[in-house]
């Protein structure tokens, strides 16, 4: 079945650091999105793409698609301690929806 | 701003009992989910809805556990019997379109744990 594998597990970095999530799918995607999950809450919706190559934007968070819409990356700039908490990517093929295993992001002050 | 409901928020139980827990999607949403999400891990979708109709259960345990939305707005999932294995947190998610093309919306989960 389909996987989809996110590296690193965790990542501690120093606030003003940035921050960079990688994630890749066994399988091509038609879209993928991205939640965050503060610690001790639930997971909320940041962002989908949906084309080939496609680069979004929001702040300080850099969404990417891969030419081949097998990977993606988040990559958060200057982070602070806001950022804090797990990022999710979420690939969908063939009308089926994966969760990754998330990375732990932690800030210190 | 509209929110997904869900409670229990906690539930403690001893294995072999039974266990329900209950969902209200945000009004007007179609689609709804119910995932479960093992401590460190991402949510693994266990069965989705949209209305009343069962979409998707290919994930969900039906030796043990059951999903109902009998009349298409809030949802039931129930654990029969309890297993020390099924001690997580069970997010239910709702969308106003099929998930392939919209985001969810999740509720704040009810952690289950058994003893």
């Amino acid at each position: 079945g389909q996987q989809v594998m996110q590296i690193p597990q965790y990542q501690h970095v120093q606030e003003g650091e940035d921050f960079t999530t990688y994630c890749n799918s066994s399988t091509t995607l038609s879209n993928i999105q991205w939640y965050k999950q503060r610690p001790g809450g639930h997971p909320v919706f940041l962002i989908q793409l949906v084309k080939s190559g496609e680069v979004k934007k929001q702040k300080r968070l850099t969404f990417q698609f891969g030419e081949a819409k097998k990977n993606s990356s988040l990559h958060i700039t200057a982070t602070q301690t806001t950022d804090v908490g797990t990022y999710f990517c979420a690939g969908n093929a063939g009308n089926m929806l994966t969760f990754g295993g998330g990375t732990r992001l932690m800030v210190k002050p | 701003e509209a929110e997904v409901a869900q409670s229990p928020r906690y539930k403690i139980t001893e294995k072999s009992q039974a266990v329900a827990f209950w969902c209200d999607p945000i009004s007007g949403h179609a689609t709804l989910y119910w995932y479960r999400q093992i401590l460190g891990q991402g949510p693994e979708l266990l069965v989705q809805f949209q209305d009343e109709s069962v979409v998707d259960d290919s994930q969900l345990p039906k030796d043990r556990f059951s999903a109902e939305r009998l009349k298409g707005v809030d949802s039931t999932l129930k654990i029969q019997p309890a297993e020390l294995g099924d001690s997580a947190m069970y997010l239910c998610a709702s969308s106003s379109m099929p998930r392939e093309w919209d985001e969810q919306f999740f509720g704040p989960g009810t952690r289950l744990t058994v003893l």
